[in-house]
């Protein structure tokens, strides 16, 4: 079975610095990793996918994440991070094999930006 | 991206009444949609998946007599919550995924979601 894990509840970073959130993920094969964003009483909204090729994936509003097969991890980051940035954060992933099933989704990473 | 409308954004009612909520993919047919539930500062959970023409899967633990799912067209699905109770209350958000919505290989596309508050 496929999981994921953030395992920060919660990450602080002051505006203009460089952030970071962590996900793991375990999957059978080669996994279809995703993050979402979600502001407060919103749905979900897509910031970037790995599926293949280039480990270091490109995303909306400045993000970006790191495919790290040896370390089963696709941590989120930002070199530079804006107040408007503070939301809640999930990780997700596919098993490839799984066709149109649902993503299988962390628990969320709420970053909060200081100004 | 593909868009996903939902409605309503908020509802309230009497307990023991019926809400139903809608989920649409405005630009591509939705061959698949999901229904979750979410309590406040928690992930997602699934309750349904709901395949157009065919009658939805339930997740263990999710009452399916409670939670009427409906997923008439390629582009419309409604989840009725039945004889509503507080504990009912909760953000319901739903997703869609289909061949020119991103396919296997792609993401989900999420409704805005939907704040029930059963009194």
């Amino acid at each position: 079975a496929q999981s994921v894990a953030q395992p920060e509840d919660q990450v602080n970073v002051a505006e203009g610095n460089p952030l970071t959130v962590k996900c793991t993920y375990s999957v059978s094969g080669n996994p279809y990793l995703f993050w979402y964003v979600q502001y407060p009483n919103r749905g979900l909204q897509f910031l970037l996918k790995y599926i293949t090729g280039d480990n270091l994936v490109k995303g909306s509003y400045g993000f970006e994440a790191e495919f790290n097969k040896s370390q089963t991890s696709f941590h989120l980051k930002k070199p530079s991070a804006l107040v408007s940035d503070s939301a809640l954060y999930f990780c997700a992933v596919r098993d490839p094999n799984s066709g149109y099933s649902t993503l299988t989704f962390g628990k969320g990473t709420m970053l909060l930006v200081s100004p | 991206g593909a868009v996903v409308s939902q409605h309503p954004s908020w509802v309230i009612c009497k307990s023991g009444t019926s809400v139903k909520i809608e989920c649409r993919s405005l630009d591509f047919q939705a061959t698949t949609m999901f229904w979750y539930r979410q309590f406040p500062k928690q992930s997602l959970m699934l309750m349904a998946t709901s395949n157009e023409g065919s009658k939805a899967t339930y997740e263990q633990g999710v009452e399916k007599d409670k939670f009427l799912i409906n997923h008439a067209s390629l582009t419309l699905s409604t989840l009725t919550v039945t004889s509503a109770h507080p504990e009912d209350s909760s953000f319901y958000i739903c997703s869609a995924s289909g061949l020119a919505g991103g396919g296997v290989t792609g993401e989900l596309f999420f409704g805005e979601g939907s704040r029930l508050t059963v009194l």
